[in-house]
C-alpha cells in the first residue's frame, strides 16, 4: 500500500484564479494519475502525470488548463487555471502499486468551489 | 462508447446480506474493480476481478461474469461502517480505467 497526501484539502477560489494542488507519496511510484470527481458524478480521469515528461491528457482536458508537474517519483502537482464554477469539484491523486495488477491507491481529495 | 450502469442507491438492514450490481460495456476488458468510498473521503480498493468466478474477501465478495458483461458485489454481515457508496470500475483494452457512478448504500439499524 501507500501513504499519499493532498494539499491543500479544500479551498474556496475567486473565478478566474487558479490553484495548485499537490500531492505527495510515501514511497517511489512509477504511475500517478489526476482525478476529477463532480457531485453526483463517477470518477473522471484527468491525465497520468509522467515523471520527467510532459503528462499524458485524456480527452476534454487540456494542458492549458490543468498544467501538471511530476518532478521526481514521490510527488506531483496539478494547477487548476482560470477557473469558473464549473471547476468546483473534488481533485484526487492517485498512484498504481506493483503486486496485484492495476490495483489503484487514491489520495484524500481536495474540495475546490469556485465562486 | 463506454458505459458501466448500477443502481444509485440500495438500502439494506445490518446483519443481513447486500448485492451491488454492475453492468459494463466497454472497448474491451482487462478487469474490474470494485471500490468503496466513503462520504467525503477517497475510494479505497475492494477487489479486483479478471477471471469469471466469485473471489471472496472476508465478508465482501466479488463475482465477474465476462461473456455477459456483469459484476456484483456481495457483502454478508453489514454492519453500519458499511454505509457508503460502492464504485464499479473497468479496465479497457486501452487500460484506461472507467468508473460507473456508484451505489450509494443505506445500512439501516
Amino acid at each position: 500500500s501507500a501513504v499519499i497526501s493532498q494539499k491543500p484539502s479544500r479551498d474556496i477560489c475567486q473565478r478566474g484564479t487558479s490553484l495548485t494542488i499537490q500531492c505527495q507519496v510515501d514511497s517511489q511510484v512509477t504511475m500517478m494519475f489526476w482525478y476529477r470527481q463532480q457531485p453526483g458524478q463517477s470518477l473522471t480521469l484527468i491525465a497520468t502525470a509522467n515523471q520527467g515528461s510532459e503528462a499524458t491528457y485524456e480527452s476534454g482536458f487540456v494542458i492549458d488548463k490543468f498544467p501538471i508537474s511530476r518532478p521526481n517519483l514521490t510527488f506531483s502537482t496539478l494547477t487548476v487555471s482560470n477557473m469558473s464554477p464549473e471547476d468546483s469539484s473534488i481533485y484526487l491523486c492517485s498512484v498504481e502499486i506493483g503486486g496485484t495488477p492495476y490495483e489503484q491507491y487514491f489520495g484524500p481529495g481536495t474540495r475546490l468551489t469556485v465562486t | 462508447g463506454q458505459n458501466i450502469d448500477q443502481p444509485t442507491e440500495m438500502t439494506a438492514t445490518e446483519g443481513a446480506i447486500v448485492q451491488i450490481n454492475c453492468t459494463y460495456q466497454t472497448s474491451g476488458f482487462n478487469g474490474l474493480f470494485w471500490y468503496q468510498q466513503h462520504a467525503g473521503e477517497a475510494p479505497t480498493f475492494l477487489s479486483y476481478n479478471v477471471l469469471d468466478g466469485l473471489e471472496e474477501k472476508g465478508r465482501f465478495s466479488s463475482f465477474l461474469s465476462r461473456s455477459k458483461g456483469y459484476s456484483y458485489l456481495l457483502l454478508k454481515e453489514l454492519q453500519m461502517k458499511d454505509s457508503a457508496s460502492y464504485l464499479c470500475a473497468v479496465i479497457n483494452r486501452d487500460d484506461k480505467i472507467i468508473f460507473g457512478k456508484g451505489t450509494r448504500l443505506h445500512i439501516l439499524p
